[in-house]
C-alpha cells in the first residue's frame, strides 16, 4: 500500500483565500483524522470519521474550518477564509479500527500571509 | 483533565551513549499508550503500542515500558540515525474517545 496520501505538500496563499487540502487514507482503514500541528501546541486533532461519517468535529476551530468525506478514499479538509494564524503543518491519519495505532501522511505545511 | 507530558523537551546524546525519554500521562480509561518518531518535514512514524502495566516493547535499539503513571522509551547505544522527534500518545477510552499527545522529546545523536 503506498500508506496516506495527502496533497498539496506546500500551499502558500494570501489572507482571506480558501484553501482545500486533501487526503487519500490507507485502503481498508475505517478510520479517518485531521490534525493541525504546530510547535506551540504540538498536534491538535481537527476532525475524525468513521465510515465517512463525522464523529467529532470539537477540535475544529472555527466556523471557517471544515471538512468530508465523500467515499471511503477521499477527504478534505477546507479553510475558508483562512488567516495568518491557520498557518501550520495539517496532517491526514488513518486508522483500522478505533484505538489502533494510526498512520500519517506527509503533511501540508500551509502558510498564509 | 486528560494529559499527556513528555520529558525532557529535548535531549542531545554522543553515539552510544544509552538514555530513557519519559511520558507521563493522566487519562481516565487508558486503553493504549502510543509511541510515534517524527523526522522533520516528514508525519509521525508509529512505533509501539502498550497497553498494560508491566508490557514491555523493543525494536532494535528502542524499547519501550510501561507503568500505570508513565511510559519510557529507552534507547541503547543511539546512532545518528535515531535522531528525531519522539511522541507519546494516551488513548482515552472514555466518552471522549481520542488519543491525548505529548508536545515530543527532540532527540539529537551526535557522531
Amino acid at each position: 500500500d503506498a500508506g496516506v496520501i495527502q496533497s498539496p505538500r506546500h500551499e502558500v496563499t494570501e489572507m482571506g483565500q480558501e484553501v482545500t487540502l486533501r487526503c487519500k487514507p490507507i485502503s481498508g482503514h475505517d478510520y479517518l483524522f485531521w490534525y493541525r500541528q504546530t510547535m506551540m501546541r504540538g498536534l491538535e486533532l481537527l476532525i475524525y470519521f468513521n465510515n465517512n461519517v463525522p464523529i467529532d468535529d470539537s477540535g475544529m476551530p472555527e466556523d471557517r474550518f471544515s471538512a468530508k468525506m465523500p467515499n471511503a478514499s477521499f477527504s478534505t479538509l477546507k479553510i475558508q477564509p483562512s488567516e495568518p494564524r491557520d498557518s501550520a503543518v495539517y496532517f491526514c491519519a488513518s486508522s483500522f479500527e478505533e484505538g489502533y495505532e494510526q498512520y500519517f501522511g506527509p503533511g501540508t505545511r500551509l502558510t498564509v500571509t | 483533565e486528560d494529559q499527556v507530558t513528555q520529558s525532557p523537551e529535548a535531549l542531545r546524546l554522543q553515539e552510544g551513549e544509552s538514555s530513557s525519554l519519559n511520558c507521563s500521562y493522566t487519562v481516565s480509561g487508558l486503553r493504549g499508550l502510543f509511541w510515534y518518531r517524527q523526522d522533520p518535514g516528514k508525519g509521525p512514524e508509529f512505533l509501539f503500542t502498550l497497553y498494560s502495566a508491566g508490557e514491555e516493547k523493543e525494536k532494535e535499539r528502542l524499547k519501550a515500558t510501561l507503568t500505570k503513571k508513565e511510559s519510557f522509551l529507552h534507547i541503547t547505544a543511539p546512532k545518528p540515525e535515531d535522531s528525531a522527534t519522539y511522541l507519546c500518545a494516551a488513548y482515552n477510552a472514555g466518552n471522549n474517545r481520542k488519543l491525548i499527545w505529548g508536545l515530543g522529546t527532540s532527540l539529537a545523536v551526535n557522531p
